[in-house]
């Protein structure tokens, strides 16, 4: 059974560099039938498209979001990664690593809460 | 980019009654909707996909139409493990882009 699981820092210093790691198990990541990405829920807010990446390497971004953001693949530890740069109280939330087939996102990691604070 | 409107934001409803959410797109999405259903402290979970088809294993009070800019979800008969936020999202493919809509929290009378 396809699992996800998101790492890393649970707290970032404010201008600093968020980095979280999505681990896949049960499925392996070089499929050519998904994309994998990131959504982000601040506390008691909605949900937020991050990203996207396929197992090529290509991404897609947030307008919004697209200049601090930098999502990239690992084949070979079949994880993909997170870079959110510059960050604010404002990037404080929980993210989630899915599976989206077709943007459908059919399978989600439990989310990680990360919290921006000096 | 493509807004989405969802409403209500919030509604209260007694168990066996009839649920409905909708979900305005601001252009045309012909059916690229989705529903997603997030209980407390939960990931969100995929309901229905391409505004009307019942993801495999949920429930069949679920369910979803429209096509276009205006969709609806709706729970034929409201059940107490149904209470959660539910969200619709839209995707674009030129460029590939998500967006949720605000969101429909459901609570029981």
């Amino acid at each position: 059974q396809l699992q996800l699981q998101e790492s890393g820092p649970r707290l970032v210093q404010p201008s600093e560099t968020l980095s979280l790691t999505c681990t896949v198990s049960g499925g392996s990541i070089s499929s050519t039938s998904y994309y994998w990405g990131w959504i982000r829920q601040p506390p008691g807010k909605g949900l937020e498209w991050i990203g996207s990446v396929y197992y090529s390497g290509s991404t897609y971004h947030n307008p919004s979001l697209k200049s601090r953001v930098t999502i990239s693949v690992d084949t070979s530890e079949n994880h993909f990664s997170l870079k959110l740069s510059s960050v604010t109280a404002a990037d404080t939330a929980v993210y989630y690593c899915v599976r989206s087939v077709a943007a459908l996102l059919d399978h989600w990691g439990q989310g990680t809460l990360v919290t921006v604070s000096s | 980019d493509i807004q989405m409107t969802q409403s209500p934001s919030s509604l209260s409803a007694s168990v066996g009654d009839r649920v409905t959410i909708t979900c305005q797109a601001s252009q045309d999405i012909s059916n690229y909707l989705n529903w997603y259903q997030q209980k407390p402290g939960k990931a969100p979970k995929l309901l229905i996909y391409d505004a009307s088809n019942l993801e495999i294993g949920v429930p069949s009070r679920f369910s979803g139409s429209g096509s276009g800019t205006d969709f609806s979800f709706t729970i034929s008969a409201l059940q107490p493990e149904d209470v959660a936020t539910y969200y619709c999202q839209q995707y674009d493919n030129l460029p590939i882009a998500l967006t949720f809509g605000g969101g429909t929290k459901v609570e029981i009378k």
